[in-house]
C-alpha cells in the first residue's frame, strides 16, 4: 500500500553543519511531497512542498527535490542554526486524495 | 489575518466526562481534519471533511465524534468511549482534499 517513510531522529548537529533528513515514499500514482516543520507547543507550519518529478521546493535556505526515480524528497540545509531546532514532518497526497505525515524527525541544534 | 483557531489551547477532563474542541477556520477551505498526536509520534487522522455536513473517518475515529454544520467550523468531540485521550490535538483544513493543509496551534487534552 501507499506509505511515507521517514529518516528516524532524533538528530542533534553543531551550528553550521550540513543537514539530510531522509524521506522515501510507496505509491502508484505521483503523488505532491511537503516537508512541515513543527517548533514545540505548536501546530505544523508547511515549510515548503514540490508537485511534480523534478520540481525543487525551497523555503527558509531549506531545499528538497522530487526525485521520481528514487521516490525520495529529502531535506536538507547547508548551514542549520539554533533557531532549526524543531520536529520535521515529510508528507504526501497520494494523488489528491487525504494527506499522510511520515513519523517525523526531531532536530537539535546545539551552539 | 485568515487562519485556523483552535480553543482552548489546554484542557483538563475527568474520566467518563465528553469534551469537545474547537476549530475555526476563515480561509474559505473545503476540506477540515482533525489529527491526534502522541510524545514521539506522527499524526494520526481522526476525521475528516470535503464539505458541509458531510465527513468521513480517518484512522482512528473510535472513541470521537466531529460535525460540520457550517463551511468554518469542525469542533471534535471526545467521548468517554475513548480510552486514552490525554494527547495533542491538532486541527488542519485545505482548499481542496490532498493539497497543502494550514495547521492550528492544537489543544492538548489531559485527563486527569
Amino acid at each position: 500500500g501507499n506509505s511515507v517513510t521517514q529518516m528516524e531522529g532524533p538528530v542533534t548537529l553543531s551550528e553550521e553543519a550540513f543537514l539530510t533528513i531522509n524521506c522515501t515514499y510507496t505509491a502508484t500514482g505521483y503523488p505532491s511531497l511537503f516537508w512541515y516543520v513543527q517548533y514545540p507547543g505548536e501546530g505544523l507550519q508547511l515549510l515548503l512542498k514540490a508537485t511534480k518529478a523534478d520540481d525543487k521546493g525551497s523555503n527558509k535556505g531549506f531545499e528538497a527535490t522530487y526525485r521520481k526515480e528514487t521516490t525520495s524528497f529529502h531535506l536538507e540545509k547547508g548551514s542549520v542554526q539554533v533557531s532549526d531546532s524543531a520536529v520535521y514532518f515529510c508528507a504526501t497526497n497520494f494523488g489528491n486524495e487525504k494527506l499522510t505525515f511520515g513519523t517525523g524527525t526531531r532536530l537539535t541544534i546545539i551552539p | 489575518d485568515g487562519g485556523i483557531t483552535q480553543s482552548p489551547k489546554y484542557l483538563f477532563r475527568k474520566e467518563g466526562q465528553n469534551v469537545t474542541l474547537s476549530c475555526e477556520q476563515n480561509l474559505n477551505h473545503d476540506a477540515m481534519y482533525w489529527y491526534r498526536q502522541d510524545p514521539g509520534q506522527g499524526l494520526r487522522l481522526i476525521y475528516y471533511s470535503q464539505i458541509v455536513n458531510d465527513f468521513q473517518k480517518g484512522d482512528i475515529a473510535e472513541g470521537y465524534s466531529v460535525s460540520r454544520e457550517k463551511k468554518e467550523s469542525f469542533p471534535l468531540t471526545v467521548t468517554s468511549a475513548q480510552k486514552n485521550p490525554t494527547a495533542f490535538y491538532l486541527c488542519a483544513s485545505s482548499l481542496d482534499r490532498g493539497i497543502e493543509a494550514f495547521f492550528g496551534q492544537g489543544t492538548r487534552l489531559t485527563v486527569v
